[in-house]
């Protein structure tokens, strides 16, 4: 159980365009999921909490206006990186709870994004 | 000061050892305390959590943690060369939501 699906698991894309990721729970609801980024050799920097029905919260320095989430259903939310440049190549993961937050975060396999 | 200190390593054990990795946190506030393991390139997957002070013991794997000292700790018994990952400890951070504050990870290194 707790299987949160990431489509796609790579992407690469000219500078200037958009690029959506799916995170999908498979097999429970998810009111919050959460997106990190990754950049080799370093740690998870959480992005944004996604909220089913409401704006996203996002973290300090994380622009809102690039990096738009939508949380449109219960097993569903999206990142859209818009006009992308190459520094935002990276590893794009999304996470999910099945329950409280204390039984941990189920992670998607991720998705690495390469702009060109 | 880091929310959440871990130390980046290697640490280089040998096989059949344990490894002990440890992680550090500021907020006296977090009640859940998350060990992940994640492979080059690939996406964390959770080994064990703890929330209560003492050990937690999952098979090969320990989870240690004591709130006075703010500290956690995970113990690998009998290491294998597949454990050879890095290793990443996670703290929930109160309030609303409950988000998931990362260490930047422990390397461990297992060798044969």
């Amino acid at each position: 159980g707790a299987v949160v699906s990431q489509h796609p698991s790579w992407v690469i894309c000219k500078s200037g365009t958009s690029v959506k990721i799916e995170c999908r729970s498979l097999d429970f609801q998810a009111t919050t999921m959460f997106w990190y980024r990754q950049f080799p050799k370093q740690s998870l920097m959480l992005m944004a909490t996604s909220n089913e029905g409401s704006k996203a919260t996002y973290e300090q320095g994380v622009e809102k206006d690039k990096f738009l989430i939508n949380h449109a259903s219960l097993t569903l939310s999206t990142l859209t990186v818009t006009s992308a440049h190459p520094e935002d190549s990276s590893f794009y993961i999304c996470s999910a709870s099945p329950g409280t937050a204390n039984y941990g975060y189920t992670f998607g396999s991720g998705t690495r994004l390469t702009v060109v | 000061q880091k929310e959440v200190e871990q130390n980046s390593g290697p640490l280089s054990v040998p096989e059949g050892a344990i490894a002990s990795l440890n992680c550090t946190y500021s907020d006296r506030g977090s009640q859940s305390f998350f060990w992940y393991r994640q492979y080059s390139g690939k996406s964390p997957e959770l080994i064990m959590f703890i929330y209560s002070n003492g050990d937690k013991e999952d098979g090969r794997f320990t989870a240690q943690l004591n709130k006075a000292s703010q500290y956690v700790s995970l113990l690998i018994r009998d290491s294998q060369p597949s454990d050879s990952a890095t290793y990443l400890c996670a703290v929930n951070s109160p309030g609303g939501y409950n988000k998931l504050i990362f260490g930047a990870g422990t390397r461990l290194a297992v060798h044969p």
